[in-house]
């Protein structure tokens, strides 16, 4: 079974705040997803990355930043926390296979509360 | 524009009854279309998926519908249960690609005994 973790389940900062969410997959995947997951709207793409060390926008990566080191493990990161990005994130990964519709796995989310 | 839309946005039903939830998407070139569970407090969880050549496929209780040609999807569920109270996601890859999805706004059942 995959499984993709993410470090905390809920957290709770402060505005200005430098905040680490982590996120770690068990099925050496390629590719790696940050969303942010709003009420009434869809998951929307913050960052991903398809090999260690690269990384590519998604749609809305303002106020972001992402790091990954090991192929496993896909941190997002928010240089000062702003009540705006009070949120559910959740991370995803998903091989890279040639043809075929491939799915991306989520991890359980990390609901963040910015104060 | 590229978009998933679903509907109803919630949805209540009793325990044992059947219901029908929809998905319109605009999304071009069309490649497959997803639909994803996810309970209260849980990452979404792959139920199924359509490609362009598929009309229905049923996982359990869920059968999956595809029009292509009118771009919908539904997902029906029969004979529901308490466990099936979640959100209903359907989600599209944009441009072809796996790595840039669409996804819909989500539908939210409550499955009431």
């Amino acid at each position: 079974d995959v499984k993709v973790t993410q470090s905390s389940r809920y957290l709770v900062k402060r505005t200005g705040e430098k905040v680490f969410l982590e996120c770690v997959q068990d099925m050496d995947h390629e590719n790696m997803f940050w969303y942010r997951q709003d009420p009434g709207l869809g998951l929307r793409l913050i960052y991903f990355s398809y090999d260690v060390k690269m990384k590519e926008k998604g749609d809305i990566p303002e106020g972001y930043s992402v790091s990954r080191e090991k192929k496993e493990r896909f941190s997002l990161i928010l240089e000062s926390a702003s009540t705006n990005q009070t949120s559910m994130y959740l991370c995803a990964s998903r091989p890279t296979r040639a043809g075929g519709a491939n799915e991306q796995f989520f991890g359980p989310g990390t609901r963040l509360t910015v104060l | 524009k590229n978009q998933v839309e679903q509907s109803p946005q919630s949805l209540i039903i009793l325990e044992g009854k059947n219901c029908t939830l929809q998905c319109n998407y605009t999304v071009s070139p069309f490649s497959n279309l997803r639909w994803y569970k996810q309970d209260t407090g849980r990452g979404p969880v792959s139920l199924t998926i359509m490609t362009f050549s598929e009309n229905t496929k049923s996982n359990g209780r869920y059968t999956a519908t595809l029009d292509a040609d009118t771009k919908q999807s539904s997902l029906h569920i029969t004979a529901s249960q308490l466990s099936d109270s979640a959100s209903y996601i359907c989600v599209v890859p944009f441009s072809g690609g796996y790595n840039k999805l669409i996804f819909g706004a989500g539908t939210r059942l409550a499955v009431h005994p």
